[in-house]
């Protein structure tokens, strides 16, 4: 039972332009939502994370956007660059499940010069 | 400010083997987590360990355990080791409270053979 989908294993974006990565969810219960960038060799980093009671979220280049009734979030990256490139998980908290996390399957983004 | 820290890097066990994984959180943080990535797939939630106590724990079979030290950092423990097992083992540490995100390890890459 898969609670968080990253439907798009995989997106290429030329540098400059915008990235838009989605993610979906089917638990009403969650009531926090992450994302972290990953890159290989390394443990998943914290990029910007949003609560349900908020529609968007905005940290740079980095805009979250949360919409409840469609059980859906994205994550827009503006403008991208190479440094980008990696795998974003995107990541849900149940209010009554502590700290637990579940991901999704994960997007890998590549920012083409 | 050292942030999560996990040993061994890398790590190679026989089918039916015993292994041990250590982590030590982001100063402080009191809460640690344990995950599993497999290959492509997004990070899937072991247990995590707060005051010294498990409490919570994901769909993983009882060969899995852990530990929760005074100083807050944890150990990993894997039983009968599987073939299944193999994958990248994440420690991720937080502070207790809602809005917190979970800062991670880079993780420790276990094969079986």
């Amino acid at each position: 039972d898969q609670q968080v989908k990253q439907n798009s294993p995989s997106l290429s974006v030329q540098e400059g332009r915008i990235s838009i990565l989605n993610c979906d969810y089917t638990n009403s219960m969650f009531d926090y939502f992450l994302w972290y960038k990953k890159y290989p060799a390394e443990g998943p980093t914290f990029l910007i994370s949003i609560s349900s009671i908020k529609d968007k979220n905005e940290d740079g280049r980095f805009t979250v956007f949360l919409n409840k009734s469609a059980k859906h979030l994205s994550l827009h990256i503006v403008p991208s660059q190479p440094g980008d490139s990696a795998v974003y998980f995107c990541a849900a908290r149940s209010w009554n499940q502590g700290g637990k996390l579940i991901f999704g399957q994960g997007t890998e983004l590549s920012v083409k010069p | 400010d050292a942030g999560v820290t996990q040993s061994p890097t890398h790590l190679i066990k026989t089918r039916g083997q015993q292994v041990t994984l250590r982590c030590s959180p982001k100063s402080g943080h009191d809460t640690v987590s344990w995950y599993q990535q497999a290959l492509g797939q997004g990070p899937q939630f072991i247990f995590q360990y707060y005051e010294e106590e498990e409490r919570q724990r994901g769909n993983f079979p009882d060969r899995f355990s852990g530990h929760q030290f005074p100083n807050y950092s944890s150990e990993l423990n894997v039983n009968a080791l599987l073939l299944g097992d193999s994958a990248l083992y994440l420690c991720a540490s937080s502070l207790e409270g809602a809005g917190t995100e979970a800062f991670f390890g880079q993780g420790t890459r276990l094969t079986v053979v």
